[in-house]
């Protein structure tokens, strides 16, 4: 049973062009949505949000959360090739007395062609 | 400080074979888990412990133990390999929560 659920699972764009990626969530004991970017090694922290509506942003990348309709949205403007990556969304739920533990959708490959 | 850090980078075993993956970390993390990265999966977790001597089952606990002894290090341990267990391993820690987590460069693991 998927507690997280990306997509789309691949993309496909060219230089310049918007994207979207969604995650939507279905966990018990919510705490937090976070955004990992993944080349090829390890997975690196891009962000994390823990409340409705508020957007983050780093350069062309942003993000927020809806804790009412249980989803997220990463977009990139302006994509490069370097933005080719896997991106991963993850959900920290809690676990009653114990600390949380994170539970991983399965990534939106994207591909971004010059 | 050295960060995460994972031994092998990569290893082969034969059905049956067992082993140990090492990860430790040199930044007095509490928390300390193990993913296995399959092909087109996310993350799933194996196990994860909240400090020395606490431990916990993941998603995926099955064919693998977990011990932590002290708070630096958490090594997974393959008792009877098995070709299912071909993946990609990553060690995470953090310092209280894993919504903090430096991923290790992970390693990768086949069984023939």
């Amino acid at each position: 049973e998927d507690k997280v659920v990306q997509s789309p699972l691949s993309l496909v764009v060219h230089e310049g062009d918007t994207v979207t990626l969604n995650c939507s969530y279905e966990v018990t004991n919510f705490r937090s949505l976070l955004w990992y970017k993944q080349e090829k090694k390890a997975p690196t922290f891009l962000f994390m949000l823990t409340s409705s509506g508020i957007e983050k942003k780093s350069g062309r990348l942003s993000s927020i959360l809806d804790k009412k309709e249980l989803f997220s949205i990463l977009n990139i403007t302006a994509t490069q090739t370097g933005d080719s990556a896997v991106y991963l969304c993850a959900v920290e739920a809690d676990r009653g007395s114990t600390l949380g533990r994170l539970y991983f959708g399965r990534g939106t490959q994207l591909t971004v062609w010059p | 400080n050295a960060g995460v850090t994972q031994t092998p980078k990569f290893q082969v075993l034969k059905t049956g074979q067992s082993m140990t993956l090492q990860c430790a970390q040199d930044m007095n993390h509490e928390y300390m888990s193990w993913y296995r990265q399959d092909p087109g999966m996310g993350l799933r977790l194996i196990h994860y412990s909240v400090g020395a001597g606490i431990t916990d089952q993941g998603e995926v606990p099955n064919g693998y133990n977990v011990s932590r002894s002290t708070t630096e290090d958490f090594p997974l341990r393959l008792l009877s390999a098995a070709p299912s267990q071909t993946s990609v391993y990553f060690c995470a820690s953090s310092l209280t929560s894993p919504n903090t987590q430096y991923f290790g460069p992970g390693t990768r693991l086949t069984v023939l």
